[in-house]
């Protein structure tokens, strides 16, 4: 899996921006990513899923993009508001029993 | 979704005692729990995999003896940190996985913040 980082890449955006949050993940066998949303103090939020054999899935104001051949993942949110402020992790499904690797998580600013 | 309880959401003890912190899945059965540790900025990392009815799975670096499962039941698995000390201070996360047809889909608690002085 991927190393975890002492400090978390920030995202600063203006509210009503649309966000880019990207992540790599590091299984090429896996074959279900989620997105969670996590606010300070919280457990994370699920946002968001997509399955390896699709490339591209919408939800409200959300789209998760999968690139497999270079394992790759973004989740884009339109029109960003300052509620959307929290850090996001992607993660990747590695086992049938559902655990869950997940990524290095980015802290995403919105400025009202 | 389904609701994933966790209790309790904070809690401080003295090093050298133990807390047990619970995790509940409220409107459905888990045979699997998942306990997650998390330090301030940093990922979640998975500790150990808790299935109903058998020993925990522990990761690799995690010390079973220090950090306790157990999962009695369908709904409830409970993490004791034995003998705690400041280092133990972090964020515990538990998660339910409930089977959604080829797939399986977690479902997070709310944490635990454990504070060790």
């Amino acid at each position: 899996g991927e190393s975890v980082g002492l400090h978390l890449p920030t995202l600063s955006v203006q509210e009503g921006d649309n966000s880019i949050i990207n992540c790599a993940y590091s299984n090429s066998a896996s074959d279900y990513f989620i997105w969670y949303k996590q606010e300070s103090g919280k457990g994370p939020q699920f946002i968001i899923d997509i399955r390896s054999n699709m490339d591209k899935r919408q939800g409200q104001r959300v789209t998760v993009l999968l690139n497999k051949t270079v394992k790759h993942l973004s989740l884009q949110i339109a029109a960003t508001q300052p509620g959307d402020s929290a850090v996001y992790f992607c993660a990747e499904n590695t086992g049938s029993q559902g655990n869950l690797i997940f990524g290095k998580g980015t802290k995403l600013s919105v400025k009202p | 979704g389904a609701v994933v309880s966790q209790h309790p959401s904070w809690v401080i003890c003295k090093s050298g005692t133990s807390v047990k912190i619970e995790c509940r899945s409220l409107d459905f059965q888990a045979t699997t729990m998942f306990w997650y540790r998390q330090f301030p900025k940093q990922s979640l990392m998975l500790m150990a995999t808790s299935n109903e009815g058998s020993k925990a799975t522990y990761e690799q670096g995690v010390e079973k003896d220090k950090f306790l499962i157990n999962h009695a039941s369908l709904t409830l698995s409970t993490l004791t940190v034995t003998s705690a000390h400041p280092e133990d201070s972090s964020f515990y996360i538990c998660s339910a996985s409930q089977p959604r047809g080829r797939y399986t889909e977690a479902f997070f608690g709310q944490g635990t913040r454990l504070t060790v002085v």
